[in-house]
């Protein structure tokens, strides 16, 4: 089945603990990106990646960090969580040149104490 | 930034009744996209329409693109409660890798 999956789906942590979101899609696609998602702000993009090596800042990329050292996956991580950063957060894919529709994870909870 | 904006900002009808969202954004783009999002759940992609296209349709959606007007519609025909969900525009600017997206439009179809 074609999907996107992120783990964990839930996440309660401290202020300052280092913590990384895993995102991973079966479907060969060449883009990916991070969105967090926040009451009355729609979803806003964080970082994407056009390919294997290639990331570049969304419109929110402060205190966010992304690496795609394989086509399949894509971490975000958070070096130092503040609490500002308690959202939902969303990874999603698209083959990209050849079709431009987003293909999206399930989504991340995270909360920040 | 946020370059969608949809109105309204929620929709309450019965079933059967047909349900419209706008979507207004502010500069040029390469496509924009409708998507639904059940409560709390990932966005599902539901239609895409490039710049030069005017009208699109896909099953009960009919979307419309005015880019004089830097504006789209949205139009679920004989909704159900099913369609309840929040739906949201999206403009490309890249061609795929920069999405943005407006607040939503939150629906609700009473059975």
């Amino acid at each position: 089945e074609a999907q996107v999956t992120q783990n964990p789906r839930y996440l309660i942590t401290v202020t300052g603990k280092k913590l990384t979101v895993t995102c991973s899609q079966n479907m060969n696609h060449e883009y990916m990106s991070w969105y967090r998602q926040d009451p009355g702000l729609g979803l806003r993009q964080i970082y994407y990646s056009m390919n294997v090596e290639v990331t570049d800042k969304g419109d929110v990329p402060e205190g966010y960090k992304v690496s795609r050292k394989e086509k399949r996956n894509f971490p975000l991580i958070l070096e130092s969580p503040s609490p500002n950063q308690t959202s939902l957060y969303f990874c999603a894919s698209s083959a990209g040149r050849t079709s431009y529709e987003q293909y999206f994870g399930p989504g991340t909870r995270l909360t920040v104490t | 930034s946020q370059q969608g904006e949809e109105d309204p900002q929620a929709l309450s009808i019965q079933e059967g009744e047909n349900a419209t969202m706008n979507c207004s954004y502010k500069t040029s783009i390469n496509n924009l996209q409708w998507y639904r999002q059940n409560s709390g759940r990932g966005l599902v992609h539901l239609i895409l329409i490039r710049s030069n296209e005017r009208e699109k349709h896909s099953g009960r959606l009919r979307v419309t693109l005015d880019t004089s007007k830097k504006s789209s519609s949205l139009l679920i025909t004989a909704s159900r409660a099913a369609d309840t969900a929040s739906y949201f525009c999206a403009t490309d600017r890249q061609y795929g890798n920069k999405l943005v997206f407006g607040a939503g439009t939150i629906l609700r179809v009473k059975s």
